[in-house]
């Protein structure tokens, strides 16, 4: 069955620190993937998207790779700030058409 | 330019009873879709509508429901309200040529 996968765990990191958040998908061969960030109680909010020929992205402080042999991306916030404190989501679209976003990972930074 | 609009923010059923949810999505955005969150189950897609026509459908029975107008509104209904439909329900919009979504802040429904 087609599976999106992020680490339900929170993560905790210092500020100033990158952090790093995974999502890991299977039977699925997207054509792109997407980042969203969600504070609590708000709709996701719209952050990068790659391409299956794009290997690595970047915005400011964010990067996003984009592995389609592992079948899996990688988001980083660089020199994370108390205020990147939210839950971040990949979102890809199925074999059906529909945007299926994953679990979300809860990011703190703590300063 | 006005982001996407949900109506109500808030809203209290019990069971049984059926709601009606709206969403005014971005000036000229075309597509809109629907999400139910819940804190076990994250984002579940419900269906997306394109000009008025229901381009897809997630995994809910029958009891949810949804229609788009002209104007490009949007309305969700669900009837006979179960405590499982608590969630928070989540509008997006998209423009014709654009993947990302605009969500609306939601409406957080509670069913007692």
């Amino acid at each position: 069955s087609q599976k999106i996968e992020q680490n339900s765990e929170a993560l905790n990191i210092q500020e100033g620190k990158t952090a790093t958040l995974t999502c890991n998908y299977t039977n699925y061969s997207p054509a792109y993937l997407q980042w969203y960030r969600q504070d609590p109680g708000r709709g996701p909010v719209f952050l990068l998207l790659i391409r299956e020929n794009e290997k690595e992205k970047r915005k400011e402080r964010l990067k996003v790779t984009f592995d389609t042999t592992l079948k899996q991306s990688l988001f980083h916030i660089t020199a994370s700030q108390p205020a990147d404190s939210a839950t971040y989501l990949c979102a890809l679209r199925s074999n059906t058409d529909k945007l299926i976003f994953g679990t979300g990972t809860r990011l703190q930074v703590f300063p | 330019k006005a982001g996407v609009t949900q109506t109500p923010r808030y809203l209290i059923k019990t069971r049984g009873q059926q709601v009606t949810l709206s969403c005014s999505p971005i000036s000229g955005h075309r597509s809109v879709s629907w999400y139910q969150q819940t804190p076990g189950q994250g984002l579940q897609f419900l269906f997306e509508y394109f000009s008025e026509t229901q381009r897809n459908k997630g995994n809910f029975p029958g009891r949810f429901s949804g229609r788009q107008f002209s104007n490009s509104r949007s309305e969700m209904n669900v009837s006979t309200l179960e405590l499982g439909d608590s969630a928070l329900y989540l509008c997006a919009s998209r423009g014709t040529t654009n993947e990302k979504l605009f969500f609306g802040s939601g409406t957080q429904l509670s069913v007692l």
